[in-house]
This record gives structure tokens, sequence and C-alpha cells, in this order.
């Protein structure tokens, strides 16, 4: 079966950095890309980065260009997101997510259950 | 920067359809994927590239795009329904992933 489990979230203050970490399951996470959504607690979904399947491209939301970095190890089926700079409006649950490779690479075909990350002071 | 409109809230009564529209800019030009998020839950893709359903989500779930406007359907609806609903495109041209301020769908 396939899985998202997300980890490393919980509370910093603004200006520090965060690392969020992303194991899959259940299926060849080297040939999927690999995408970061959050979710500001009531608020709609808010997609943050994308990173292809070899590492070799990325793309980030300009609220989170240049503070944020997405990466991947694929051998260790894990996907990341490093976050720097932080603000009080990066507080989110934060998602990982699967490229819908398999039916319209524009798709999100898998979720974990996220992380939350709140920054105050 | 590409941006999609959807209304707040919509309230159906059990058996009846809801519609729920996405409106962007020549949206009917682009693939629109629906997403259903419940209370707690991670988000689901219920439709994907305008009309298609994925493996396992049930039959009353549809959807067309066409001019500005991207609609998702559920027929006839059931309690279980009850959700928020959330469209999105890729927008090539900023070269971002775009998604809508969802919907609330109250059975």
């Amino acid at each position: 079966q396939v899985h998202l489990v997300e980890s490393g979230g919980g509370a910093v203050q603004p200006g520090r950095s965060l690392r969020l970490s992303c194991a899959g399951s259940g299926f060849t996470f080297s040939s999927y890309g690999m995408h970061w959504v959050r979710q500001a607690p009531g608020k709609g979904l808010e997609w943050v980065a994308l990173i292809w399947a070899d590492g070799n491209s990325k793309i980030f939301a300009d609220a989170v260009k240049g503070r944020f970095t997405i990466s991947r190890d694929n051998s260790k089926s894990t996907l990341f997101l490093e976050m720097n700079s932080l603000r009080v409006e990066d507080t989110a649950t934060y998602f990982c997510a699967r490229v819908g490779v398999d039916i319209d690479v524009n798709s999100i075909d898998m979720w974990g259950l996220g992380t939350k990350v709140t920054v105050s002071s | 920067s590409y941006e999609l409109t959807q209304p707040l809230s919509v309230s159906v009564a059990v058996g009846q359809t809801a519609s729920i529209p996405c409106e962007g800019y020549k949206l009917g030009t682009k693939n629109v994927h629906w997403y259903q998020q419940k209370a707690g839950q991670a988000p689901l893709l219920v439709i994907y590239r305008d009309k298609n359903r994925p493996s396992g989500i049930p039959e009353r779930f549809s959807g067309s795009n066409s001019g500005n406007t991207a609609t998702l359907t559920i027929s006839g609806v059931q309690g279980v329904d009850e959700a928020a609903y959330y469209c999105q495109v890729w927008d090539g041209k900023t070269v971002h992933h775009v998604f809508g301020p969802g919907t609330t769908v109250t059975v």
C-alpha cells in the first residue's frame, strides 16, 4: 500500500529554520516527482514546491522562493523541505504529495497526513 | 499570477445535485483537477483532467470545463460527501501550481 509520512514539524521562532521530511513507501519513489503543499489553520491549500523525480529540477511558490529548499534522497525514498528565515505566515500543516504521473503529471494523486509547523515568538 | 475563484460554500440536501464552479481566465484551455478534503484529513483527488475519475471514486462525481468555468458535479449527494472541494491547475506561464480557495459543501 502506498504511504507518505511527514515528520519534522514543530514550534519555532520567527527567523529560525526547520527541516521537514517525508518518507515514501509502497511505490517506486525515484520514479515520481514530489510536491510540498501547505494549509494554514482554517485556510485553503497552497502549493509550496515541486521537485522532479531525478531531483535535478525544482520550482517554488513566490511566497517561499529564496527561503525554502526542496530536495530528495531516492536511495532512502525520502523527500525534504528545508525552511529558513521562517515567518509567522509560514504557520501551516505541510503535506508532501506525489505527482500523478500515471494519470496526469499536473495532478496530485497521493497525499501524506501532514506535519504541523507553528512559527511564533 | 494566475487566480482561481470558487464560492465559499454550497448547501445541498441528501439525494440532490451539488454543482461547484471554479473560475479562471481561459480556464477551458487548461486541465483542471479537483480534490476533496474532509475535516482533519488529507486531500483526495476526485477528478483529474477536467472530467476523469481516479480508480475508486464513485460515479456520482463528474466534471466539465469550458470557457472560463470548470464545474465539479456531485449527483445524488450523500452525507459522506460533506467536505471542502478545491480545484487546481498548472499555470505554464508562471510555472506554478495553483489551487482555488475551496468550496465547503454542506449536506
